[in-house]
Order: structure tokens, then sequence, then C-alpha cells
């Protein structure tokens, strides 16, 4: 089974601020990773595939990067709806695994 | 638009067996796409149970593959899941969604809590 790790748990930063989240495979999973966005109360939506392709409709202040084992999601200019928990998920080989997640707030 | 809704009882026993349907519309079940289902405990983190394609071929979560099946009905558009012997560590909410790889389409969720 591969093993994704998120870093930080949770995090607070300030709107207008830049933020990047860690996501790390235990084991090479090339760039076979989405990241979720589950704001509180709702359901998971996917905002990136292939670890750096943007869903249609997601603003371009996401963004993805990171290939093999380590991997980002970065939120330029930080905006009060993005208050959520972030979840990277690899598809590399069944079972499907995800991360722990990583909370976001604002200060 | 693709849409996905959950149905089946929300209170299930101990050592019970839990079931659920998720119902699609908008796409055909009978397609590319691989069918799922992921569960949350309340306060928790994902965890995704297991997918079945429309031909029937399944994939499970080897800490639920003992207890778990994932069924499909291409007649009625729908796909099943059974979990078995359900203690309250089983207290979820319960989603379906479609996706090969990723997941780009979920339900909106079914809490089902285990509990005599």
């Amino acid at each position: 089974d591969i093993q994704m790790t998120q870093s930080p748990s949770s995090l607070s930063a300030s709107v207008g601020d830049r933020v990047t989240l860690t996501c790390r495979a235990s084991q090479g999973i090339s760039d076979y990773l989405a990241w979720y966005q589950q704001t509180p109360g709702t359901v998971p939506k996917l905002l990136i595939y292939a670890a750096s392709t943007l869903m249609s409709k997601v603003p371009s202040r996401f963004s993805g990067s990171g290939s093999g084992t380590d991997f980002t999601l970065t939120i330029s200019n930080l905006q009060p709806e993005d208050v959520a928990t972030y979840y990277c998920q690899e598809y590399h080989s069944a079972p499907l695994n995800f991360g722990g997640g990583t909370k976001v707030e604002i200060k | 638009q693709v849409q996905l809704q959950e149905s089946g009882p929300r209170l299930v026993k101990p050592a019970g067996t839990l079931s659920l349907t998720c119902t699609v519309s908008g796409a055909s079940i009978d397609g590319d796409n691989w069918w799922n289902w992921v569960r949350q405990p309340p306060g928790k983190g994902l965890e995704w149970i297991g997918e079945t394609s429309h031909s029937g071929s399944t994939n499970y979560n080897p800490s639920l593959r003992s207890r778990v099946t994932i069924s499909v009905d291409k007649s009625k558009n729908q796909f099943s899941l059974r979990l078995r012997s359900v203690s309250a560590a089983d207290t979820a909410v319960y989603y379906c969604a479609r996706g090969v790889d990723y997941l780009d389409y979920w339900g909106q969720g079914t809490l089902v809590t285990v509990s005599s």
C-alpha cells in the first residue's frame, strides 16, 4: 500500500497570503496525484489531477506541482472562501489512498 | 449534468449489514468510468472503500475487503455497497463517486450510524 502524508495538518494565514501545502507519497507515483477541497459541511471537490492540471472553473490562484514522491498545492492570494480541508489522493494503483488532510484557516 | 445520489438505511445495528445504493443520472453507468464508494467518519479524513466497473469488475481497500461487496445494476443505472459485520467504527458519511483514477463527481453523502 502507498501511504500519503500531508503537512502541515493545519495552518492559519492571512487573506492575500501565499500558502503551500505538501503531500508526500511513500513510493514514487509519477504524477498520478489529485487534490480535493472540502469546505465545512460540504462534499469533496476535485481541484487538480495529474499533479498540476486544474479542473475547469477552479480559480487560477490554485496550482499544483510535483512528481514522484513530493507534491505541493499552492494557493496564491488566499481568499476567505478558501477556508477548507485539502486532501491529496494518489491513483498510481488500487487501492486509492488519501492523505490525512490539511486544514486551512484565516487569521 | 452528472449527478449521484446515495440512498439506504441511516441506522444499522452492530454486527448487521450496511447497504447503500447510488443512483446515477446524467451519465450511463455502462461506460469507461469506474464507480466508487468513499467514507468519512465524523471529524476525520477520507477513506476509499472500493470501486466497480460497468461489467462488475471490482477493487477493494484491503482493510475492508473481507467485509465489502460492491455491485452494479446497469438496468437501473445504479451501483451498491454492502458492508457486513459493522461496528461503531463504521459510523461515517458514505459517499458514492465517479472516477477511473481521480473522483470528479460525488454524491451528497449519507451519514450512516451504527448503533443499537
